[in-house]
């Protein structure tokens, strides 16, 4: 049962231009969201986190949307510059349910010039 | 800076040998967890420490594996008599008890099970 979905397993996007990615969830009691980025060999690096009492968060050029009605959060990247070429990944959690992440499948972002 | 350490970043291992894993937290953080990621899918939860205390262990989590922080600091993740359905990659990742929780990923330990 995968409770965070990425349907988008690839998005290409030309440099300086937005790139969207987007991630739905199932579960209601989620109340704490997080983007990752993954480089090929490397760990997940974190980017940008909302709680389920916003609806919007921004730090430089991301900004992260989240649509509580629709269960629907999006990772605005603007603009996108070939080093952000990676996976991003969508995450979740439960505060007060343990402090366990549960991952969508990513989405494999390309840059191109 | 000291992230989130891990060793060894590689291990091939044939079928039935028993393997171990160490991650170093970032100092002071006083949560360690610890996800499994294989191809094509986001990391998953298999278990969480806080200080030496192992508060959650996912179904995942079999009889095989068994995880340790004995002095609160790094930990152990060794898996007996391994198979080769447990080659993926183990991250870990630790965090401190505020208000956030961010956790932060270590390089990974990559298996591979011949």
């Amino acid at each position: 049962d995968q409770q965070v979905k990425q349907n988008s397993p690839s998005l290409s996007v030309q440099e300086g231009r937005i790139s969207i990615l987007n991630c739905d969830y199932t579960n209601s009691m989620f109340d704490y969201f997080l983007w990752y980025k993954k480089y090929p060999a490397e760990g997940p690096t974190f980017l940008i986190s909302i709680s389920s009492i916003k609806d919007k968060n921004e730090d430089g050029r991301f900004t992260v949307f989240l649509n509580k009605s629709a269960k629907h959060l999006s990772l605005h990247i603007v603009p996108s510059q070939p080093g952000d070429s990676a996976v991003y990944f969508c995450a979740a959690k439960l505060t007060g349910g343990g402090n366990k992440l549960t991952f969508g499948t990513g989405t494999q972002l390309k840059v191109e010039l | 800076d000291t992230g989130v350490s891990q060793d060894p970043r590689h291990k091939i291992t044939k079928r039935g040998q028993n393997v171990t894993f160490r991650c170093d937290p970032i100092s002071e953080h006083n949560r360690l967890y610890w996800y499994r990621q294989t191809l094509g899918q986001g990391p998953e939860f298999l278990t969480y420490f806080q200080n030496e205390a192992q508060l959650e262990k996912s179904r995942l989590l079999s009889d095989r594996f068994s995880a340790e922080r004995p002095k609160g600091s790094f930990s152990t993740l060794e898996i007996q008599r391994t198979e080769q359905g447990d080659s993926a990659m183990y991250l870990c990742a630790s965090s401190i008890t505020v208000s956030t929780d961010t956790q932060y990923f270590g390089p990974g330990t990559r298996l591979t099970v011949l």
